[in-house]
């Protein structure tokens, strides 16, 4: 069974522009996470999807990040424009309703503005 | 004060020790608790879930103590590969959602 998958691996933008990242939960995970490890930090709850629905969304630092789950099946989330302090590793996770709590976790994109 | 405070180590064992690593969190109405595995640079794994009454997998033993809001994790006969960063995750109380808060890790080297 495919686990959690996300891309980019790696992204280097500069500061102002936006990016883009993308994850693809286990199939069958109905809800969908993303977090995020900023540099020398705790890994942080960023929001959570059940399905195309946002449930919790109150990590989310400011409105220049968007996600989205159309369909209920990818999510993508959006940084623009980003700023330095947006540099880190952006993980997606997924779990099965019933099991919510133990959480899939993609081997994670990091990000870095420059 | 933070959510999750975990001891950072490093913990330097030698292979066949026994370790133990404590964790504490503060939101008393936290309703599932959690050990996830890092390896260095990876993304974290669910290692164990931790229940009220205890629980053993193997070589790894998680107890959960309510009163005093704190977590353990303890592994007999450390090998190599149990080296990495062990992270003590809680469960928040809110209705509906499911997300985890970390503790910044313990990092452990199995050392032969």
């Amino acid at each position: 069974e495919a686990g959690v998958t996300q891309f980019p691996s790696h992204s280097v933008i500069e500061k102002g522009q936006t990016v883009t990242l993308r994850c693809d939960p286990i199939s069958g995970h109905d809800n969908l996470y993303w977090y995020r490890r900023v540099m020398g930090k705790e890994i942080k709850f960023l929001l959570h999807f059940v399905k195309e629905s946002k449930q919790d969304e109150s990590g989310m630092p400011n409105n220049r990040f968007l996600a989205e789950r159309t369909g209920g099946t990818y999510s993508t989330l959006k940084v623009q424009p980003a700023e330095l302090e947006d540099s880190g590793v952006y993980f997606c996770a997924s779990s099965q309703v019933l099991r919510a709590g133990e959480q899939f976790f993609g081997p994670g994109t990091r990000l870095t503005v420059l | 004060r933070k959510e999750v405070e975990q001891d950072p180590g490093p913990f330097n064992v030698p292979e066949g020790a026994t370790v133990a690593f404590n964790c504490t969190y503060s939101n008393s109405a936290s309703q599932s608790f959690f050990w996830y595995r890092q390896d260095c640079r990876k993304e974290p794994k669910l290692l164990m879930s931790v229940y009220s009454s205890g629980n053993e997998d193997g070589r790894f033993t998680a107890q959960l103590n309510r009163a005093s809001q704190y977590i353990s994790l303890l592994i007999r006969d450390s090998k190599l590969s149990d080296s990495a960063t062990y992270l003590c995750v809680v469960n928040p109380p809110g209705a509906g959602s499911y997300q985890l808060t970390f503790g910044k890790g313990t990092k452990l080297s199995v050392i032969p």
